[in-house]
């Protein structure tokens, strides 16, 4: 079956700008989660979703960012006033269930650039 | 102190031999643990889950878990130039609680032909 999807798979934007990157999760998965992740480190965790709600967004860097899931499947991640900072790789990873002990399944990445 | 600690390498084995890769965690209420391996430029693919002390194996990729040592590991047998990745450890992160993983820096393998 398909896995996880993600759009766009690169975007370039300047200093101040507006981004959303897009997550399809895997048909049937539940749980959704965003990480970032930098060159030469692993994912970081910033948000997660056990149906439409945001069930913790303890990992957002500040009140930039946010994300929602109106529907219970496809998340957006929404990054205001862009900073060269925010430039890394933005990964989207589903899941059965919302438990640590549930395998989750990435996406391809958004690699965000901030110029 | 990390949740999850991994040696960054980069490991070099030759071909065929066995890679040895490990990783340490601090939370002593983990119970499940993942190995995830991820090429240059593309994003993690799971590999292996463990859950329980002791060994599991899957073809040429044996996971081993030592909880009174809160030490994870991940054997590759007969190793491969294209196993050549970086290998991420990941355990459920106590902040969240335990509902999202906390990743390890990844350790480089490099299987020279």
């Amino acid at each position: 079956g398909a896995g996880v999807s993600q759009t766009p798979s690169n975007k370039v934007t300047e200093k101040g700008k507006y981004v959303e990157l897009r997550c399809d999760p895997i048909s049937g998965h539940t749980a959704l989660y965003w990480y970032r992740q930098s060159l030469g480190q692993g994912p970081e965790f910033l948000i997660y979703f056990q149906g439409t709600g945001a069930a913790d967004d303890s990992g957002l860097p500040n009140d930039r960012f946010f994300a929602v899931r109106p529907e219970g499947s496809v998340s957006t991640l929404k990054i205001q006033r862009t900073e060269r900072g925010d430039s890394a790789v933005y990964l989207c990873a589903s899941s059965t269930r919302l438990a640590g002990y549930n395998e989750q399944f990435f996406g391809p990445g958004t690699r965000l650039t901030v110029l | 102190q990390k949740e999850v600690e991994q040696n960054s390498g980069p490991l070099s084995v030759p071909e065929g031999a066995i890679a040895s890769l490990n990783c340490t965690y601090s939370d002593r209420g983990s119970q499940s643990f993942f190995w995830y391996r991820q090429y240059s430029g593309k994003s993690p693919e799971l590999i292996m889950s463990i859950y329980s002390n002791g060994d599991k194996e899957d073809g040429r990729f044996t996971a081993q878990l030592n909880k009174a040592s809160q030490y994870v590991s991940l054997l590759i047998r007969d190793s491969q130039p294209s196993d050549s990745a970086t290998y991420l450890c990941a355990a459920p992160a106590v902040g969240t609680g335990r509902r999202a993983l906390t990743f390890g820096s990844g350790t480089r393998l490099q299987v020279q032909p």
